[in-house]
């Protein structure tokens, strides 16, 4: 595709729900990343994906949270039980080649609000 | 612990003028630099700064990183109001998967 792509835009969930929000990333490219990012804060990273195998999930906050890239294309973060402190737009980006080495392309987010 | 450290926070100029945004950071294993332009919510990559001194220019934006002292500087001239955004800087470490983020500067740039 011509960019990255985020759906839901906006996601609306009750205390305790469990949401899906899904990353389908620039055609070709091998690596992709989650972050979140909360109002007035920068990005902070979730989690990395090399094509299919999730080489760092040292940024998920708690085992709530869970993402996969079974087919080393599109991605799926998932998050359990949401709490409100989770409200925060999820944006997820990719890269042509390695982590480390290539620029990052973002998506345009999905904002959640945990009520 | 690594910190990047964006100033303003926020900056509200008239069109036509010029601004400097400020990065500054303290990580291990630096390896690059890079600003983003943030509107609405997808951040849009506008620079990549590896080297010391060397001046990366798009049209009427401007960066350049210093190594030596840790920050790097965006530079708009001429602004338009379409330059109003949150400008991201970041940074990449080497052997890491993520990049680092600032806080943002919050530029409105009023008619």
């Amino acid at each position: 595709g011509a960019g990255v792509s985020q759906s839901p835009r906006y996601k609306v969930a009750k205390r305790g729900q469990d949401v899906a929000l899904r990353c389908d990333p620039i055609s070709g490219h091998v690596s992709l990343f989650w972050y979140q990012q909360a109002l007035g804060q920068g990005p902070e990273f979730l989690t990395y994906f090399q094509n299919e195998a999730q080489l760092d999930k040292s940024g998920l906050p708690s085992d709530r949270f869970f993402a996969e890239r079974p087919e080393g294309s599109v991605s799926t973060l998932k998050i359990q039980r949401t709490q409100q402190e989770d409200s925060a737009v999820y944006l997820c980006a990719s890269s042509y080649g390695l982590a480390a080495k290539n620029i990052q392309y973002f998506g345009a987010g999905t904002r959640l609000s945990v009520l | 612990e690594d910190k990047v450290v964006q100033s303003p926070l926020s900056l509200v100029v008239h069109e036509g003028d010029t601004v400097t945004l400020n990065c500054s950071y303290e990580v291990t294993n630096f390896r690059s630099l890079l600003w983003y332009k943030q509107e609405k919510k997808a951040p849009t990559f506008l620079f990549m700064l590896t080297s010391s001194g060397i001046e990366k220019k798009s049209g009427r934006l401007s960066s350049i990183l210093d190594k030596k002292e840790l920050f790097s500087i965006l530079n708009i001239t001429a602004t338009q109001t379409g330059d109003s955004a949150v400008y991201l800087c970041a940074v990449e470490k080497t052997g890491a998967n993520n990049l680092f983020f600032g806080t943002g500067t919050r530029l409105t740039v009023i008619p």
